[in-house]
This record gives C-alpha cells, sequence and structure tokens, in this order.
C-alpha cells in the first residue's frame, strides 16, 4: 500500500483564523478523499479531491469553508477556513490504491485539530 | 439515504474472549464493505469484501459478507489487549469510489 504523510500531526488554532492540512503520498494515486472526525463521531467525506479540477463536496460541506487543491497525482491540501469550536475534529486523506480494488482506501496519520 | 449499522457500539472482554461485531448496509449502488481498526487517529485496513460467503482471514481476525441479508461480520478470537480499539465498517459505493461508514464499535480487552 501507499505511503501517506500529513501536516501537521495536531494544531491548535484561535477561532477565525485558517488552517491548511497536506497530504502527501509516496506513490500516484488516482482518487484521494478528505474525512472529518468531530469527537466521539465516525468518519464523514468532506470531498472528493480531483487533479485538475474543482473538488466534489458532499451535501453539508462547500468550498468556501473546506477549499480543497489537488495540484498532482501525489499531493493535495485541505484548507479550513475561517474556524470555530465546532471545527475541532480530526481530519484524514484517504487514498485509493491504484494497483488495487476499487473501493480499497487508505489513510493517512490524520491531523488533529483542535479550535479555541 | 445510504446508510451503515454497527452493533454493539462498545463492548467490554476478557482476554481470551471471541468476539463477533456486526455491520449491516444498505443496498443502494453497493460495491464492496470494509473493515478497519482505529486505534489513535489512522484507520488501518483490514479486509475488503466483495463476494457473498467467502470468508476472509487474517491471523485471529476473519470477516464474512451475507449480501442477501445485507450485512457482515468481523470476528477476533483469543482477543488481546492490543485488540482494543475503535472498528469501523464501511460501505463502498460503485460510481464514486466514495465510503460511507458506520458509527464504529468500540471494543476494550481486559487483562
Amino acid at each position: 500500500s501507499a505511503v501517506i504523510s500529513q501536516k501537521p500531526s495536531r494544531d491548535i488554532c484561535q477561532r477565525g483564523t485558517s488552517l491548511t492540512i497536506q497530504c502527501q503520498v509516496d506513490s500516484q494515486v488516482t482518487m484521494m478523499f478528505w474525512y472529518r472526525q468531530q469527537p466521539g463521531q465516525s468518519l464523514t467525506l468532506i470531498a472528493t479531491a480531483n487533479q485538475g479540477s474543482e473538488a466534489t463536496y458532499e451535501s453539508g460541506f462547500v468550498i468556501d469553508k473546506f477549499p480543497i487543491s489537488r495540484p498532482n497525482l501525489t499531493f493535495s491540501t485541505l484548507t479550513v477556513s475561517n474556524m470555530s469550536p465546532e471545527d475541532s475534529s480530526i481530519y484524514l486523506c484517504s487514498v485509493h490504491n491504484l494497483a488495487g480494488p476499487y473501493n480499497e482506501q487508505f489513510f493517512g496519520p490524520g491531523t488533529r485539530l483542535t479550535v479555541l | 439515504e445510504d446508510k451503515v449499522v454497527q452493533s454493539p457500539l462498545s463492548l467490554v472482554v476478557h482476554e481470551g474472549d471471541t468476539v463477533t461485531l456486526n455491520c449491516s448496509y444498505e443496498v443502494t449502488n453497493f460495491r464492496s464493505l470494509l473493515w478497519y481498526k482505529q486505534e489513535k487517529k489512522a484507520p488501518t485496513f483490514l479486509f475488503m469484501l466483495t463476494s457473498s460467503g467467502i470468508e476472509k482471514k487474517s491471523g485471529r481476525l476473519s470477516s464474512i459478507l451475507d449480501k442477501k441479508e445485507l450485512f457482515s461480520i468481523l470476528n477476533i478470537t483469543a482477543t488481546q489487549t492490543g485488540d482494543s480499539a475503535v472498528y469501523l465498517c464501511a460501505r463502498g459505493s460503485g460510481n464514486t469510489g466514495k465510503l460511507i461508514f458506520g458509527q464504529g464499535t468500540t471494543l476494550q480487552v481486559k487483562p
């Protein structure tokens, strides 16, 4: 499976500020996804990061709040904008394994965000 | 609405016990059923199931899918304290590749 890294690993931010999370993969992957896991909750898909085009957002998530970039097949960023305490979550990127079955996804180590 | 339901939500057992975790899902555009183990932040991939009745096995863990009854189970035999984690079940969507997760089962294995 691909080796996935995320930066930062954790951060504590003030409300009203923005944080950009990076996801780097050691090999080219066709699909990259961003998930959010709020405290005590399961994973919720924010968006699919599309290489060379705008991300595809899930219901309840908008580009102004969670802008996503994917400039190439190994890298993506998620920005959490104008943060509030409700944005405190673990943010995870995942990748589809190009060599594996269609839905098989592997996750990065996650970014734990706390908004004060 | 696509939905994945796991049960139980939490479970406490002692080392050596066998546990069975359940996952039911809705059929719309179903493609696969995946199990993950989450200990800290990152879910670790365990199994992906696409065919009914074929058991997948890895050490003390095994899983099977029933596409007629729309559920899957994850079995852990001879549990160890290192098995303590949240176990997540997710269904894969055929067209988009995205995963829809259940609420998770929190397993605690006591010495």
